[in-house]
């Protein structure tokens, strides 16, 4: 059984720019949730794709966006970054279901200058 | 709209005592809550459930929903117990899978 990984680890990116963040589920996963964790805080749901379609979405503007793909592999897109996209993102995958345990990745640390 | 609130950032207690981390939520439905925890170094992991109301590592929490509060209590720090620990509320986003709102964690310090 292999866990879930994110890549990449670390990123820098300049304000304005484009950055796409890579998440593998756990085997037998279906569903992907993606999370913004800022410093100092919880982390805060984006939003979660389940059968390659977003399945529900947090307080987050359109320019971030995702994707899920056939084998329920998922990106995290944003757009036009701010600085205040600085963060950690986590991506946590879970079968379809109540109740089910979400098992989460070791995160991207993105920082936007 | 739903809430998580964990009101102290940092808790600090000898070996040996006894350990509660406070949690309290809002939410017009039914709740679902979770205590997740973060080892150094580590992803966070679920640690228990109020579903399944199973002890973890020597962990309970009981939902109180008169107090609105799912606090975490162990009788007994071990040394290990030494993490961020976060309570979660589940979200009914879609179909079943739940995204969670998180609190904003507790640092959990266990002093020898």
């Amino acid at each position: 059984e292999t866990g879930v990984t994110q890549s990449p680890t670390h990123l820098i990116k300049t304000r304005g720019q484009q950055v796409t963040l890579r998440c593998s589920s756990q085997s037998g996963h279906n569903t992907v949730s993606w999370y913004q964790q800022a410093l100092g805080q919880g982390p805060q749901f984006i939003f979660q794709y389940y059968r390659e379609e977003e399945n529900g979405r947090g307080n987050f503007p359109p320019r971030f966006s995702g994707l899920q793909f056939p084998n329920y592999s998922s990106e995290l897109n944003v757009n036009a970054l701010e600085l205040d996209d600085s963060a950690l993102y986590l991506c946590a995958s879970t079968q379809q279901g109540l109740n089910t345990e979400a098992f989460f990745g070791q995160g991207t640390r993105l920082t936007v200058v | 709209a739903q809430r998580v609130t964990q009101p102290e950032k940092l808790l600090s207690v000898f070996k040996g005592a006894p350990v509660e981390l406070k949690c309290n939520y809002s939410y017009s439905g039914s709740p679902e809550l979770f205590w997740y925890v973060q080892y150094s170094r580590q992803r966070l992991q679920l640690l228990l459930r109020h579903i399944s109301r199973e002890s973890i590592k020597g962990f309970t929490a009981d939902l109180n929903k008169g107090e609105t509060s799912f606090h975490l209590k162990k009788p007994f720090a071990q040394e290990e117990d030494s993490a961020m620990y976060y309570c979660a509320l589940a979200l009914r986003v879609g179909g079943g899978a739940d995204g969670l709102t998180f609190g904003k964690g507790t640092h959990l310090i266990i002093q020898p």
